[in-house]
């Protein structure tokens, strides 16, 4: 079993939909859980992070994780174009920081 | 402006043919590191750095060497590179060493090693 798992999509939506995002994870020392944006020709940059199972809202973002079922997802209200992009899932242990493979994110007007 | 920068943002090289990719920042970061990332595999750590002279080795760091030798400075260097190595690098730094400090990327560098 592979330590993160992410569709890498695309996953296409209309402008205003609800976007729903996921990852799965098998090592149980992962503590810490972000999401990174990363745009076409651009460095990822962090967009959300939590230590604790729950959701963690930031304007229309909402990270949540599922640390008994091994499960984070983040969810992008009323999706905007500027929201097309990759989305990294990523998760950090003791002393390691695991990366997604992304999931491109297209957002059509 | 607090950033990260990369050059050369382009490189295409020849097998072989000894290259340096620097990376800079202007924040003060003690942590450096650089990665690599490819279709299907995602981000990799090649190396990192904790701070000026301290450096070990990430995931997947056959065929790269790094030094810290200043703080703001951690050049990413293939001495000799194969088609292999083709690929965009990453370079980032974050004010902490913790796994859970956040990460500030540079722009990218896309290397193509013919």
């Amino acid at each position: 079993q592979k330590e993160v798992e992410q569709d890498p999509g695309p996953l296409s939506v209309p402008e205003g939909a609800i976007v729903s995002l996921n990852c799965t994870y098998s090592n149980s020392a992962f503590q810490y859980f972000m999401w990174y944006r990363q745009y076409s020709r651009k460095g990822p940059e962090l967009l959300m992070y939590t230590y604790s199972s729950g959701n963690k809202e930031d304007g229309r973002f909402t990270a949540q994780v599922d640390k008994s079922s091994k499960y984070i997802s983040l969810f992008i209200r009323d999706s905007q174009p500027s929201d097309s992009a990759t989305y990294l899932c990523a998760f950090a242990g003791y002393s390691t920081l695991t990366f997604g493979k992304g999931t491109m994110l297209l957002v059509s007007p | 402006e607090a950033q990260v920068t990369q050059n050369p943002r382009y490189l295409i090289t020849v097998t072989g043919k000894k290259l340096t990719v620097t990376c800079s920042q202007n924040m003060n970061h003690e942590y450096m590191s650089w990665y690599r990332q490819d279709p299907g595999l995602g981000l990799r750590q090649i190396y990192y750095s904790m701070n000026v002279e301290v450096t070990d080795k990430g995931d997947v760091p056959e065929g790269y060497k790094v030094s810290r030798k200043e703080k703001r400075n951690f050049p990413l260097i293939l001495e000799s590179p194969s088609p292999n190595q083709t690929s965009l690098y990453f370079c980032a730094s974050s004010l902490g060493s913790s796994v859970t400090d956040t990460q500030y990327f540079g722009p990218g560098t896309r290397l193509t090693v013919l």
